[in-house]
């Protein structure tokens, strides 16, 4: 059973350009949810897709959004990036919305 | 609102029982997950409790009440390894697990 990979690991970009972050979910996953995670702190809820479709969205600018493709892979985008977009950005698939998270290992964004 | 509490750090011996409390307030309740986090890597699941008492998964077992808005997870035999970010967290609202709430993490530091 292939878990949860994200690309890539580290990241660093600057102030004002575009990230777009890559998640494939656990074999049997139809739920993706992105969480941003800075240093010393609990994961703040990103958004969530299920079957292709935004399942629910946390306090984030609309310069954050994502794809859910076919397999259910996702995608996270960032647009304009600033400096505090710097953190942990982590991708959980799981069964469905209302089932555990299994969490990739992250991507490190830093913006300078 | 939400509110999650849990303590910021603890200190335990090698072989020892330790005990991670957290304190939860939500509009509705649908669940408490624990999940473990070592430094610089993804959270991993640890546990999820619906019902009131006791759920025992081999060294860790973790506890709910849902009328006291309170769990506790619970280490047996503690092992160096265990030394990591415990987290406490709560779907935002009942019957939609899309959205978890986090603690901060209580850090656990085993020590020889």
């Amino acid at each position: 059973e292939t878990g949860v990979t994200q690309s890539p690991t580290h990241l660093i970009k600057t102030r004002g350009q575009q990230v777009t972050l890559r998640c494939s979910s656990q074999s049997g996953h139809n739920t993706v949810s992105w969480y941003q995670q800075a240093l010393g702190q609990g994961p703040q809820f990103i958004f969530q897709y299920y079957r292709e479709e935004e399942n629910g969205r946390g306090n984030f600018p609309p310069r954050f959004s994502g794809l859910q493709f076919p397999n259910y892979s996702s995608e996270l985008n960032v647009n304009a990036l600033e400096l505090d977009d710097s953190a942990l950005y982590l991708c959980a698939s799981s069964l469905g919305p209302n089932s555990p998270l299994h969490f990739g290992n992250g991507t490190r964004l830093t913006v300078t | 609102g939400q509110n999650i509490d849990q303590p910021t750090e603890m200190t335990a011996t090698e072989g020892a029982i330790v005990q991670i409390n957290c304190t939860y307030q939500t509009s509705g309740f649908n669940g408490l997950f624990w999940y473990q986090q070592h430094a610089g890597e993804a959270p991993t699941f640890l546990s999820y409790n619906v019902l009131d008492g006791l759920e025992e998964k081999g060294r860790f077992s973790s506890f709910l009440s849902r009328s006291k808005g309170y769990s506790y997870l619970l280490l047996k035999e503690l092992q160096m390894k265990d030394s990591a970010s415990y987290l406490c967290a709560v779907p935002e609202n009942a019957g939609n697990n899309r959205k978890l709430i986090w603690g901060l993490g209580t850090s656990l530091a085993v020590n020889p």
